[in-house]
């Protein structure tokens, strides 16, 4: 199957901050998610971007299909954007990676 | 409704029991997906159906697990003889059409086997 890396794995802000995740993926894919696991474990849809660059507010999200990576930006950030970011890729299945888990501290 | 949707949102049996989890995708999705996620880590995939047939079933872990999708609508997750290894979260995903299309995920199913 495809293998799917994230990085960081933890990442701690002070709330205003801006960060950066990367996903890196080990093969062609036809379909990339970015999503946000809240503390009450729902998975929310944050981007569908199996390549380019789109924004949504204080998220942006860069797919660069052909070196395999992504990126999600997040800026000035806030206390509810802790929880976990996962980045999903597709071939015949959604492969997750392990996620960044990001802490948001006031 | 308007997004995916499981039932129960908890269930606790006993080991050796059978359990159902529910799972109502989203209205006119033909793309249905079973994950299980583990306390600190990604989902993990069971078994995807395209309509009413299981496209993809290698992720199921054994013999134990059977899920169906009569109609090509709802769709059952089944587990028999449970174990204490089977507790996790276990998320359902539709999508509008084949995998290769954006997925919209449940709340979940949390199973605890006592």
């Amino acid at each position: 199957g495809i293998q799917v890396e994230q990085s960081p794995p933890d990442l701690i802000l002070q709330e205003g901050a801006n960060s950066t995740l990367r996903c890196n993926f080990s093969d062609s894919v036809n379909n990339l998610q970015w999503f946000h696991q809240n503390p009450w474990g729902q998975l929310i849809n944050l981007f569908y971007i199996p390549s380019g660059t789109k924004q949504n507010g204080r998220l942006s999200a860069t797919t660069v299909a052909t070196e395999r990576y992504s990126l999600l930006y997040i800026s000035s950030s806030q206390t509810t954007d802790s929880g976990v970011y996962f980045c999903a890729v597709s071939g015949n299945q959604f492969y997750f990676g392990t996620g960044t888990s990001l802490t948001v501290i006031p | 409704g308007a997004g995916v949707s499981q039932t129960p949102s908890n269930k606790v049996t006993e080991k050796g029991k059978y359990v159902e989890l529910r799972c109502d995708p989203i209205s006119g999705h033909t793309a249905l997906y079973w994950y299980r996620q583990s306390l600190g880590q990604g989902p993990e995939f069971l078994i995807y159906f395209q309509g009413t047939g299981a496209a993809d079933d290698s992720g199921l872990p054994n013999d134990r697990f059977f899920a169906v999708r009569p109609e090509g609508s709802v769709s059952t997750l089944k587990i028999q003889r449970t174990e204490r290894g089977d507790s996790a979260v276990y998320l359902c995903a539709s999508s509008p059409s084949d995998g290769y299309t954006e997925a919209f995920f449940g709340q979940g199913t949390r199973l605890t086997v006592v």
